[in-house]
């Protein structure tokens, strides 16, 4: 069954750096999706991605953050200047369409450490 | 926000059937129920989603009553694999495809 991969599993960076989270959405899924998790807390909506444009995003999601898809596999989620409260879980997830019946499937996340 | 109303936590004896309610009493006719569960800090896993009609995959069944203000999640004989926070989440047909995450029940499946 086809599935979510993101890379790395866990990624420790030290604060102000650059990250660069990976996912590689299902194959023939149209709309892409970050959403995070901070220890103890709700799963979190961050941005959701579409025909190589942004479709909405959440006040989380401020210039600090930024989406791409380099190309026809991999869909990135980069933050510029990591902050302490940016450590957390980061889920990727893809649907094939971005209608209510559509289901998103999540990859298995990336823990994000910021010391 | 979410716009569910779920039990903080429950538990349930392995091999029974585990009920869990979801309240949404302000469900719209164009929203659709959604369940998953998360299995410790792994990805949201997708169990099931219906509209109006009761819903049964190889997973779960879902029962929704016929005001739509509350569905049941249905897990028919439950295992030790089962323990996880399950979330009920409403989502519209059209527009913001966002999924709105609440706390969400703990399942304990206790053995």
């Amino acid at each position: 069954e086809p599935e979510v991969t993101q890379t790395p599993s866990h990624q420790v960076t030290q604060m102000g750096q650059e990250v660069i989270l990976r996912c590689v959405p299902i194959s023939n899924h149209l709309y892409f999706y970050w959403y995070r998790q901070i220890l103890g807390q709700k799963v979190e909506f961050l941005v959701s991605f579409y025909n190589n444009e942004i479709s909405e995003k959440s006040e989380i999601f401020d210039d600090q953050f930024s989406v791409e898809r380099p190309d026809g596999s991999n869909f990135t989620l980069k933050i510029r200047s990591t902050k302490l409260e940016d450590s957390a879980m980061y889920f990727c997830a893809s649907s094939r369409q971005g209608v209510g019946t559509d289901t998103q499937y999540f990859g298995p996340g990336t823990r994000l450490t910021v010391l | 926000d979410a716009k569910t109303t779920q039990p903080t936590s429950m538990d349930c004896a392995e091999g029974r059937a585990a009920n869990l309610p979801c309240n949404h009493s302000t469900i719209s006719g164009n929203e659709y129920v959604y369940w998953y569960r998360q299995i410790h800090s792994q990805g949201p896993q997708y169990i099931i989603h219906g509209l109006k009609n009761n819903e049964t995959n190889e997973m779960a069944s879902l029962i929704i009553t016929e005001d739509r203000k509350s569905s049941t999640l249905i897990l028919p004989h439950a295992t030790l694999r089962d323990t996880a926070v399950y979330y009920c989440i409403v989502r519209p047909l059209q527009g913001a495809q966002k999924l709105v995450f609440g706390q969400g029940t703990r399942l304990t499946i206790n053995p």
